[in-house]
């Protein structure tokens, strides 16, 4: 099974500021995901991160506001930007080894903008 | 559009048996997956059922029935520990993830 790094763990940020988050696997992958998740609520897809070409972004989540890298099939960032206190909120990374395997999850980064 | 239903939050008692239903509506089916979820920390897998039937896992067991978009989650022996959210999750013909919100299952000494 594959094991996620993703750092910072949690920050508070202050609003019109940038936050990006690092997420590092030990193995390479070939499906990345980044959602998002609201205490109590679902988990919502941000965006699921190509390695070499452009993040593939869900209804409602754009690349002006969540800039996604993914330079190798280990590592991927997501950068929150502009941020307001409706951002505020846990950040999770995930990888599936396989097409419709089971998802490996990272640490998550708690974000409050205040 | 894709739905997912489960119960916001439930409450057992130590020792006993309780189970956690999901039904669902998704645009095709490649799979439901269980993810338990402990307050602040990431989802980690549990249990996944492709086929109609029971998966058994130790204490956990989950169900599958494809023709009526249903499946359970039982959990046997229920310990403290396992006071935590459970995820149900289906892979829809895409190959996406489609979640539910999550039951949250508080257990009483």
């Amino acid at each position: 099974s594959a094991v996620i790094s993703q750092k910072p763990s949690r920050d508070i940020c202050q609003r019109g500021t940038s936050l990006t988050i690092q997420c590092q696997v030990d193995s390479q992958v070939t499906m990345m995901f980044w959602y998002r998740q609201q205490p109590g609520q679902s988990l919502t897809l941000i965006a699921t991160a190509n390695q070499g070409s452009e993040a593939t972004y869900e209804s409602g989540f754009v690349i002006d506001k969540f800039p996604i890298s993914r330079p190798n099939l280990t590592f991927s960032t997501l950068t929150v930007s502009n941020m307001s206190p409706e951002d505020s909120s846990i950040y999770l990374c995930s990888v599936e080894e396989r097409e419709g395997t089971e998802a490996f999850f990272g640490q998550g980064t708690r974000l409050t903008v205040v | 559009g894709q739905n997912i239903d489960q119960p916001t939050e439930m409450t057992a008692t130590e020792g006993a048996i309780v189970q956690i239903n999901c039904t669902y509506q998704t645009s095709g089916f490649n799979g439901l997956f269980w993810y338990q979820q402990h307050a602040g920390e990431a989802p980690t897998f549990l249990s996944y059922n492709v086929l109609d039937g029971l998966e058994e896992k130790g204490r956990f067991s989950s169900f599958l029935s494809r023709s009526k978009g249903y499946s359970y989650l039982l959990l046997k022996e229920l310990q403290m520990k396992d006071s935590a959210s459970y995820l149900c999750a289906v892979t829809d013909s895409n190959y996406q993830l489609i979640w539910g919100a999550g039951t949250k299952l508080i257990i009483k000494p």
